[in-house]
């Protein structure tokens, strides 16, 4: 079965500060990966993904995250967040044959000025 | 293009009433899948549609249902509404294809039930 852990619940960080968020999954097939964004009363709007090739993604906003195969994880960073940023984040994973995804819990991210 | 719309925005019921929720893909799209969002359990996958036909399901009771349509707009009901089914409910859309193309979420219909 597939899983995907999003290690902290909520992060805090000053404006201009780098920030990562990090996610792992687990698998036992190759997956696809995602980074999600969702503001207040909003839907999720996607940041990033990794389908192959080069394992550092770069996203919208200025985010990228990195996949690494070994370590079964798919962390997210941004060099100097913004109180814009301040949204919660989710990690997900799909299947190659399979069109279902699964989430995160989420992390939420407060960007304090 | 236009994204994915879901109607109503915000709902309100009771208890042992029924409701049915509406969502309409991006054009060209045909796979519809449906979460739900609360605070405790976070985002659960309720179903996907595509073709009009259910592929994937989630592990919800059978008082949630859905239906898709020829032009791929599709529909949840909730039966039966109790306390716990207050949610934010989020239909998601994407060619279907599998598995690398990313889903496009709507704003979601927040329901309430008192």
């Amino acid at each position: 079965a597939q899983s995907v852990t999003q290690l902290d619940s909520q992060v805090p960080v000053f404006e201009e500060a780098p920030v990562e968020l990090r996610c792992n999954y687990s698998s036992s097939v190759s997956v696809y990966l995602f980074w999600y964004v969702q503001y207040p009363n909003q839907g999720l709007q996607l940041l990033l993904k990794y389908l192959s090739g080069s394992t550092l993604v770069k996203g919208i906003n200025g985010f990228e995250a990195e996949f690494n195969k070994s370590q079964t994880s798919f962390h997210l960073r941004k060099p100097s967040v913004h109180i814009s940023d301040t949204a919660e984040y989710f990690c997900a994973v799909t299947l190659y044959n399979f069109n279902k995804f699964y989430f995160g819990s989420g992390t939420k991210l407060n960007v304090k000025p | 293009k236009a994204g994915v719309t879901q109607t109503p925005r915000y709902l309100i019921k009771t208890r042992g009433q029924q409701v049915t929720l509406s969502c309409s893909p991006i054009s060209g799209h045909r796979s519809v899948s449906w979460y739900q969002q609360t605070p405790g359990q976070g985002l659960q996958f309720l179903f996907e549609y595509f073709s009009e036909t259910q592929r994937n399901k989630g592990n919800f009771p059978g008082r949630f249902s859905g239906r898709q349509f020829s032009n791929s707009r599709s529909e949840m009901n909730v039966s039966t509404l109790e306390l716990g089914d207050s949610a934010l409910y989020l239909c998601a859309s994407s060619s279907g294809q599998p598995g690398n193309q990313p889903q496009h979420f709507g704003d979601g219909t927040r329901l309430s039930i008192l």
